[in-house]
């Protein structure tokens, strides 16, 4: 069984490019959620999604980010006009319902880098 | 801000020693406590979990304790193996939702 696919891996941008990360979650689970990690930091949560639905985007900027997780295809996390600050390793996790016990399973990350 | 803080950024042990990770937290009204590993370069993933109202829950080679008086949680592991070095988050849920807050993480530096 597949576990979460996050691609691409590595991605580099110059400022004001756009990046989209993707990520497809575990064959069966509707609930994902994207997190952003700075080097040598914890995980700070970004969005939590269901099929179609943003449920809690608390944790996105306001502007340049968002996030879709269509009916069909992977969950977009696109990133407009990037700048420095944006580098990070950007994670998809993915759950298969709420009321869980905070057992959330994980890519392996995207790393954008921003020259 | 953060719900859940951790007292020390690196541990180093001795390879077949026990470790200790220590972690406060500061939200009362979370649901549950986890503790995740991420190894280099890789996805955190999910070690065990403690329900707000235990103390003490046992997995393979590794326990977790939770004082409520406190706000401590604590992440034993048994034997340590070079494979357990990583960095160890805690981490906390609550909100209903699989809303999972993480703290900043420590270093576990097995020594051979």
């Amino acid at each position: 069984n597949a576990g979460v696919m996050q691609n691409p891996r590595h991605l580099v941008r110059r400022r004001g490019q756009e990046a989209r990360l993707r990520c497809s979650p575990v064959k069966g689970h509707s609930h994902v959620y994207w997190y952003r990690q700075l080097p040598e930091e914890g995980l700070k949560f970004m969005v939590y999604l269901q099929k179609e639905n943003i449920i809690d985007e608390s944790g996105m900027p306001k502007e340049r980010f968002s996030a879709e997780f269509p009916k069909e295809g992977p969950s977009i996390l696109r990133i407009q006009q990037v700048v420095r600050g944006d580098s990070a390793a950007y994670f998809c996790a993915s759950s298969p319902s709420v009321g869980g016990t905070g057992e959330l399973f994980f890519g392996e990350g995207s790393r954008l880098t921003v020259l | 801000g953060e719900s859940v803080g951790l007292h020390l950024p690196t541990l180093s042990v001795q390879e077949g020693d026990n470790s200790i990770i220590n972690c406060a937290y500061s939200n009362s009204a979370s649901d549950y406590f986890i503790w995740y590993k991420q190894e280099s370069g890789k996805g955190p993933q999910f070690i065990i979990d403690i329900r707000s109202n235990m103390d003490k829950r046992q997995g393979q080679r590794v326990t977790v304790l939770l004082n409520k008086t406190v706000k401590h949680l604590s992440l034993q592991i048994a034997a340590t193996q070079p494979g357990d070095s990583a960095v160890y988050f805690c981490a906390d849920l609550s909100g209903g939702y699989q809303k999972v807050t993480f703290g900043t993480g420590t270093k576990l530096q097995v020594i051979p």
